[in-house]
């Protein structure tokens, strides 16, 4: 079946600086993926859809500025957190989007990162 | 407004027992709905899924969903648990053409040896 990667697993960084979190379809092409925020002992939150050449839609409350998506190619898509603080802190999981045959879909989800910022 | 609600946060059931998730949705129209399993420090896994059809699904595991359009319940059901069915699970919702996905809260499921 296809397979989404994510890394890395789990990243821990200093307050201030900026975490690049990587999101592969490994056998299919993903026009569109999406990325999640999960607070501990809650549910997953969209933060945004990216578009493979487009510029990231952003869900309501979540600051384009502080989570820089890109979506440069058909297999990668990245979430940059800048400027990290504590409040950073969370689990982000990404979702890919397989379609083929016009009206087939499915989505796959990778395995997440645990983002911890001192 | 469009939601899904997962009433219970945490379950405990022993092992070999039955056990039943409840999930409600809220929405104007039929959506897609996804169970999802999440074991700690994982990505979610898809148990099952309902678009259309007959609506008992039938999903990996073991797992089955009912789909009552009456009462806006997609609820999931095993008849017997295994230890190694301890995780979090998900009840979602995907806006029919839409891909993305609204989840409910999650409910935390125990099994006792």
């Amino acid at each position: 079946g296809a397979v989404v990667s994510q890394h890395p697993s789990r990243v821990i960084c200093k307050s201030g600086t900026s975490v690049k979190i990587e999101c592969r379809s490994l056998d299919f092409q993903a026009t569109t993926m999406f990325w999640y925020r999960q607070f501990p002992k809650q549910s997953l939150m969209l933060m945004a859809t990216s578009n493979e050449g487009s510029k990231a839609t952003y869900e309501q409350g979540v600051e384009k500025d502080k989570f820089l998506i890109n979506h440069a190619s058909l297999t990668l898509s990245t979430l940059t957190v800048t400027s990290a603080h504590p409040e950073d802190s969370s689990f982000y999981i990404c979702s890919a989007s397989q379609r083929w045959g016009g009206t087939n879909e499915k989505l796959f989800f990778g395995s997440g990162t645990q983002l911890s910022v001192l | 407004a469009q939601s899904v609600t997962q009433p219970d946060i945490h379950i405990t059931v022993s092992e070999g027992a039955s056990l039943e998730l409840r999930c409600n949705y809220s929405y104007g129209a039929t959506p897609y709905l996804f169970w999802y399993v999440q074991s700690p420090g994982q990505g979610l896994q898809l148990l099952l899924k309902y678009f259309s059809g007959d609506t008992l699904v039938q999903g990996i595991k073991g797992f089955e969903a009912e789909f009552k359009r009456s009462q806006s319940s997609f609820n999931l059901r095993k008849p017997s648990v295994h230890w190694s069915d301890a995780a979090e699970y998900f009840c979602a919702f995907a806006i029919q053409g839409a891909q993305k996905l609204v989840f409910g809260q999650g409910t935390r499921l125990t099994i006792n040896p």
